[in-house]
C-alpha cells in the first residue's frame, strides 16, 4: 500500500512569512499533484510535477519533486491570508496513474 | 467552461435509505472519478468510469456501493442501505479522454452525506 505522508500536520504563521510543507513517501511515483482544499469545497489543482527533480513556480508557491521521484515539496513566499487552506499532495503510479494516492494534508494558517 | 458539477451538496439520509449522488463532469472531459473524505482521513479513491465503462472499482466497498456513467446523463454513485459509517464528503473528478491526460483531473465541489 502507497502512503502519502504530509508535514506539517498544522501550520500557523503570519503574512508575510516564508513557509515550506513537505509530501513524503517510500514509494515511487510517476507523477504528483499538489491540490489546496477550502472549507466545504473540492480540491483545486495547483500543479502537477512528473520529472524527478522537476521544479515548478506558480507566481509565489515553488513546487518541486524529488530526484528519486518519492518526494515532494511546496514552498511560499511572503505568505498572504488568502493562502490560507488545506494543502494535499496526491501520487499517481504506472499504468494506475488515475488512482491517486492522497496525504492527509496540511492546514495552513496565514494569520493578517 | 463549467467545472465539475455535483448535486446534491447535502444529503441527509435515515440509516437503510438509499443515497444517490450526481456528477456532471467538465465539458469535453470523459472520464470520471469517485474519491470518498471520510473525517480525519485523506481522499480515498473509489471508483474509476468512462462512459458506459467501469474501468477500475478497486476502492469501491463489496457491497451496497455501485457506480454508472451512462451514455447520457450524469454519473452516479449510489449507496443502498446506508449506515452511519457511510457518512462523509463524495468527491467526483474528470479529466480528458487521452492517454496520460489523468493527472489533468478537476474535482467537483463534493456531496456531504450525512446519515442520521
Amino acid at each position: 500500500t502507497q502512503l502519502l505522508e504530509q508535514s506539517p500536520q498544522f501550520l500557523s504563521i503570519q503574512e508575510g512569512e516564508n513557509l515550506t510543507v513537505y509530501c513524503n513517501s517510500s514509494s515511487v511515483f510517476s507523477s504528483l499533484q499538489w491540490y489546496r482544499q477550502e472549507p466545504g469545497e473540492g480540491p483545486v489543482l495547483l500543479v502537477t510535477v512528473v520529472t524527478g527533480g522537476e521544479v515548478k513556480k506558480l507566481k509565489r508557491l515553488t513546487f518541486q519533486f524529488g530526484d528519486a521521484r518519492k518526494d515532494s515539496s511546496l514552498h511560499i513566499t511572503a505568505a498572504q491570508p488568502g493562502d490560507t487552506g488545506l494543502y494535499l499532495c496526491a501520487g499517481g503510479s504506472g499504468g494506475s496513474n488515475y488512482k491517486l494516492t492522497f496525504g492527509k494534508g496540511t492546514l495552513l494558517t496565514v494569520n493578517p | 467552461n463549467a467545472g465539475v458539477m455535483q448535486n446534491p451538496r447535502h444529503l441527509v439520509r435515515r440509516r437503510g435509505q438509499e443515497a444517490r449522488l450526481r456528477c456532471s463532469p467538465m465539458k469535453g472531459h470523459s472520464h470520471v472519478y469517485w474519491y470518498r473524505q471520510l473525517p480525519e482521513e485523506g481522499l480515498k479513491f473509489m471508483v474509476y468510469l468512462q462512459k458506459e465503462n467501469i474501468i477500475d472499482e478497486s476502492g469501491m466497498p463489496k457491497e451496497r456501493f455501485s457506480a454508472e456513467f451512462p451514455k447520457e446523463g450524469p454519473s452516479i454513485l449510489r449507496i443502498q442501505q446506508v449506515v452511519r459509517g457511510d457518512s462523509a464528503a463524495y468527491f467526483c473528478a474528470s479529466s480528458p479522454p487521452g492517454r496520460g491526460r489523468e493527472t489533468e483531473a478537476f474535482f467537483g465541489q463534493g456531496t456531504r452525506l450525512t446519515v442520521v
